[in-house]
């Protein structure tokens, strides 16, 4: 089974924080996504990397940052964390172009 | 027009009903279709999978593809209080496209 693991189920933050969230995934997939889902918005694309060192902007980049070193860690970067980036991150990987992506259990941030 | 639409919700039925999910879209070059089941505080979990059109059953789960009129349906037959969840239907068209457009997810509730 594929296994895709987040760094923090939940997290609290102070504005301005820099914030890094990190995903690891064991099934040596080349897709990583990052998500953000908001009551009402549905899961909103922030950035994915199709392979080591390679990142393309989703729907919402503004205000995140990624880093993929390796194949098996994505990490989403807030510079300086803000009230309206409260929300629930999904980390997803998905293998070639078949499109099935397996999630990570979320991580809930919370900002004040 | 958005690209995936799909009824919200919330939807309540009573244990062992015949439960219908939808969703249309309106890009024609779609090809792979998928639901996920989200419980409430986790991640998206897959749950069905199809390629094209037609019908795939797995266990009490059903889905259909029509891709003349743009619809996809997932069945729950004989619905109990573990399947209320959120279902997310997801598609993509293939090829080079790695990313995933979701719809917003329909809430279910079982009632027992």
């Amino acid at each position: 089974d594929v296994k895709v693991t987040q760094s923090s189920r939940y997290l609290v933050k102070r504005t301005g924080e820099k914030v890094f969230l990190e995903c690891v995934q064991d099934m040596d997939h080349e897709n990583m996504f990052w998500y953000r889902q908001d009551p009402g918005l549905g899961l909103r694309l922030i950035y994915f990397s199709y392979d080591v060192k390679m990142k393309e902007k989703g729907d919402i980049p503004e205000g995140y940052s990624v880093s993929r070193e390796k194949k098996e860690r994505f990490s989403l970067i807030l510079e300086s964390a803000s009230t309206n980036q409260t929300s629930m991150y999904l980390c997803a990987s998905s293998l070639g172009a078949k499109g099935e992506q397996f999630f990570g259990p979320g991580t809930r941030l919370t900002v004040l | 027009q958005k690209e995936v639409e799909q009824d919200p919700g919330p939807l309540s039925v009573p244990e062992g009903a015949i439960v219908s999910l939808n969703c249309t879209y309106s890009n024609s070059a779609f090809q792979y279709f998928m639901w996920y089941r989200q419980y409430s505080r986790k991640g998206p979990e897959l749950l069905m999978y199809t390629y094209s059109s037609g019908n795939k059953e797995d266990g009490r789960f059903t889905a259909q593809v029509d891709k003349s009129s743009k619809y996809i349906s997932l069945f729950i037959r004989d619905s109990q209080p573990s399947d209320s969840a959120t279902y997310l239907c997801a598609m993509h068209s293939g090829g080079s496209n790695y990313k995933l457009t979701f719809g917003k997810g329909t809430l279910l509730t079982v009632n027992p």
